[in-house]
């Protein structure tokens, strides 16, 4: 079975600094997906950021973007020039195919002004 | 593009009582799914459609809950006879094939 972990249940980071939210995930597929999300308090799920399995560079997003390591099975979400607005659950998400999303249990960003 | 709507978005229920969700996907979007969330856990999938079939129901899928997906458009999530573990928050997403699944705002179930 597919598993996502996140070891950080919660993470701090001064306005304007750099974090990194780190996630692991177990699978015996070769083709899948990773997802990073953002839920912000009493709001939607957004993606933040995407990786296919078999591309070998590392996805960015503006001021996201993520350390894929495939061979240990690890996707870190780095945040460069973190802002206010940054502040949410991150949760990490595997998906093999057109099927379900697995999430880990999220990491809960706060953003020190 | 309007987004996925769901409704309502806050239901507030008797234990044993009958709910019933429903989700409007993103009109072009041909998959729905529904994920189960409890406070300070990530989203757990239940089920999810491919046009009007239901392809995958999860373990957590108990006989008391059942989804459809009439003609492929909106979806409909009922529990019956509710019962207090059944208090969470309820997501809908969508995608188009295999496009990144979007998510609607939840509806958020208390059970009293």
């Amino acid at each position: 079975a597919q598993t996502v972990t996140q070891s950080q249940p919660e993470m701090s980071v001064q306005e304007a600094e750099t974090v990194t939210l780190s996630c692991t995930y177990d699978t015996s597929e070769s083709d899948y997906y990773l997802f990073w999300y953002k839920q912000p308090p009493s709001r939607q799920m957004i993606l933040v950021i995407r990786q296919e399995a078999y591309k070998q560079q590392n996805a960015t997003e503006n001021r996201f973007s993520v350390n894929f390591q495939k061979a240990a099975k690890s996707f870190s979400l780095k945040i460069s020039d973190s802002q206010l607005g940054d502040a949410a659950m991150y949760f990490c998400a595997f998906i093999q195919g057109a099927q379900k999303l697995v999430f880990g249990q999220g990491t809960r960003l706060t953003i020190n002004p | 593009d309007t987004g996925v709507s769901q409704d309502p978005r806050h239901k507030i229920t008797k234990r044993g009582q009958n709910v019933t969700f429903r989700c409007d996907p993103i009109s072009e979007h041909n998959r729905l799914y529904w994920y189960r969330q409890t406070l300070g856990q990530g989203p757990e999938f239940l089920t999810y459609f491919q046009n009007e079939a239901q392809l995958e129901k999860s373990r957590l899928l108990s006989d008391r809950f059942s989804a459809e997906r009439p003609k492929g458009s909106f979806s409909t999530l009922e529990i019956q006879r509710t019962e207090q573990g059944d208090s969470a928050m309820y997501l809908c997403a969508s995608s188009l094939d295999y496009q990144p699944q979007h998510f609607g705002d939840g509806t958020r179930l208390s059970i009293l």
